[in-house]
This record gives C-alpha cells, sequence and structure tokens, in this order.
C-alpha cells in the first residue's frame, strides 16, 4: 500500500542534543510537509518541500531544518532541542502544491529531558 | 484573517448519531476538509468537500457545506466506540499551499 512512513515513532533526546526524525513516502507525490503538534492543539506547519524547492513559514525558528534528498525522503533535523520542542513531528504529502489534500504519517513523538 | 472555528468537546452515545460543526471565516476557501486523528496517530483524512458543493455523502459519513454561513459540519451515523478521536477541520484555497486549521473536537462515545 502507498504510504507515509515515520521513523522512529518515539524518540527521547536530551536538551541541546541534536535530533534527526525520518519520513519516507511511497505515494510519489512532489510536496513534503513537516509540521509540528502540541498537545490538544492543531498542527502548525513549519515548512515544506515543493520538489527541490525548501519554503521556510515566517515564524518558524532558526532551530529547526529540513532536508530533502531524494523524492521519497525528507528530514527533520532540530539542531539543539529545547524543552519547548517536546510535541508530535507530523510529515505529511500532497500529490502538487495546488492540489491541497494532504496524507499523513503516524507522526514522531519527541520528548526533551 | 483566515480562521477556522469548532467546539472542543462533543458527547454523544453511542449508536446516536454525532453531529460535528465548523465555521470559517474566508469565502475564497476552495476545498474544506475533514481529517480525525486517533490518541497518540497520525492524522486520517476522512472527507472533503469542494466549494461549490451543498452536501457529500461516503457510507456513515455526511458533510453538509453552507457557504452563505460559512458553516460545515460532519455527520456520523451511528456512532461507534471506534469513532473516538479528535476531528479536525480545515480549509485551502486554490492560491495557496497551506490549510487552515481549526483547533480539532473531540468526539467523546458514551457507553
Amino acid at each position: 500500500d502507498a504510504m507515509v512512513i515515520q521513523n522512529p515513532r518515539y524518540q527521547v533526546t536530551q536538551f541541546g542534543k541534536p535530533v534527526t526524525l525520518s519520513c519516507s513516502q511511497t505515494l510519489n507525490h512532489n510536496v513534503m510537509y513537516w509540521y509540528q503538534q502540541k498537545s490538544s492543539q492543531a498542527p502548525k506547519l513549519l515548512f515544506h518541500y515543493y520538489d527541490k524547492d525548501f519554503n521556510n513559514e515566517a515564524d518558524t525558528p532558526d532551530n529547526f531544518q529540513s532536508r530533502r534528498p531524494n523524492t521519497s525522503f525528507c528530514f527533520l533535523d532540530i539542531r539543539s532541542p529545547g524543552l519547548g520542542d517536546a510535541a508530535m513531528y507530523l510529515c505529511a504529502t500532497s500529490r502538487d502544491r495546488d492540489y491541497n489534500e494532504q496524507f499523513f504519517g503516524p507522526g514522531t513523538r519527541l520528548t526533551v529531558l | 484573517g483566515e480562521d477556522v472555528e469548532q467546539s472542543l468537546f462533543l458527547s454523544v452515545r453511542e449508536g446516536d448519531s454525532s453531529v460535528i460543526n465548523c465555521t470559517y471565516t474566508d469565502s475564497s476557501s476552495t476545498y474544506l476538509y475533514w481529517y480525525k486523528q486517533e490518541p497518540g496517530a497520525g492524522l486520517q483524512l476522512l472527507t472533503y468537500i469542494f466549494s461549490n458543493m451543498d452536501m457529500k455523502q461516503d457510507q456513515r459519513l455526511t458533510v453538509l457545506l453552507n457557504k452563505k454561513d460559512k458553516h460545515l459540519s460532519l455527520r456520523i451515523a451511528d456512532t461507534q466506540t471506534g469513532d473516538s478521536a479528535i476531528y479536525f477541520c480545515a480549509e485551502s484555497m486554490d492560491s495557496n499551499y497551506q490549510l487552515i486549521w481549526g483547533a480539532g473536537t473531540k468526539l467523546i462515545i458514551k457507553p
């Protein structure tokens, strides 16, 4: 089945220790998104890749970076995690940027100690 | 700016119908979506409706759109325990890749 996969499902890191979250997709979609979701809140878009073109949201902290080495994979790097970065991180894809139906992965729950 | 609003909680008895409501402010919305999120999981697209439609039905789900009042609803017939989740309403516009999200409605099923 075509899908969006996120690894790991649960990640624990220490305050200030860099961490990388992974997303892969078998849908062959052009667009990949990273969202941050805190408890009982709506997802907040951090950035997205349209093919190889990186698009950062204006209020995304510099502490968050992303890489998309190929169509299938996208990574979220948190350079120096703070306690406030503990959240669920959701990866999503869409066929194209003007086709807004988004398909989500199961998420990675990040804990910062 | 754009805004999407939902009630935070809805409690229904198993077997009854659930109606989750959503209001939005931007009249240029093109698509309106309903996503379901079970505890600790990602978001699952349940259904969506194009803005030139009034109603869409898919098995137990019925979506109603009132463009004049900017009101969207999701009706779940014969609500089951597996329907317990948070339901997010979201809108999008042709000119913008972003989804504008509501805060989510937690559906609680009483036995």
